[in-house]
């Protein structure tokens, strides 16, 4: 299974949106609905911020947001913020998991 | 609150083994699949391994099988990871992380635990 691909960096200012996308195939991200996002500071463990495409966790804000068309998963970030600069890594679960490339979020 | 603790790990030599375990705390072990993620350094997230509930239906990644074993115990509330046939490659942090209930996802993960294969 390869990995999901995402874009290697996004940036935005305080304040705007952010859109990370995660391409896959017909067999991962487009066949099932199990996608999941995950943030990472630097050196912390991955945090769960979406799970099942569009579901956020009690806790995680609602400025964060999924969504799937195709083979295609994206997450949003709206009111971007200082504490969002981290990493952020897709997931699909076609029967095993497979994780996207990782995305740098940084906030300018 | 969810507590998941790894331990094992180390620096170990190429062709060498090691056991990883996760002590968990906090929810009801038993009712819930555990997996096994690791991260090369400055790399992304690699799955490694998944184990269900009751112990009996495990996964693993390509990379590892054959070669890795993850099994649980659900009285002690540990899941384990041996891994043999250690290669340069099988360096990284590994995770201990907790199913999400009645999903695909992983809503809780331990502090990690560095491992190390080198001459």
């Amino acid at each position: 299974q390869s990995a999901l691909t995402q874009p290697r960096s996004v940036s935005g200012s305080p304040g705007q949106s952010v859109t990370i996308s995660c391409t896959g195939t017909s067999s991962d991200v487009g066949g099932f609905h199990y996608v999941s996002w995950y943030q990472q500071h630097p050196g912390k463990a991955p945090k769960l911020m979406i799970f099942d495409v569009t579901k956020r966790p009690s806790g995680v804000p609602d400025r964060f947001s999924g969504s799937k068309s195709g083979n295609t998963a994206s997450l949003t970030i709206s009111g971007l913020q200082g504490e969002d600069e981290a990493d952020y890594y897709c997931c699909s679960h076609p029967g095993t998991y497979v994780f996207g490339t990782g995305t740098k979020v940084t906030v300018l | 609150q969810v507590q998941l603790v790894e331990s094992g790990g180390g620096v170990v030599q190429p062709g060498g083994s090691l056991r990883l375990s996760c002590a968990a705390s906090g929810f009801t072990f038993s009712s819930y699949g555990m997996h096994w993620v690791r991260q090369a350094p400055g790399e992304g997230l690699e799955w490694v391994a998944s184990v269900r509930y009751d112990g009996v239906t495990k996964f693993y990644a390509d990379s590892v099988k054959g070669r890795f074993t993850i099994s649980r115990d659900n009285s002690k509330k540990t899941v384990n990871l041996q891994m043999n046939s250690l290669r340069g490659e099988d360096t990284a942090v590994y995770y201990c992380a907790k199913d999400t209930y009645g999903d695909y996802s992983f809503d809780h993960w331990g502090q990690g635990i560095l491992v190390s294969v080198s001459s």
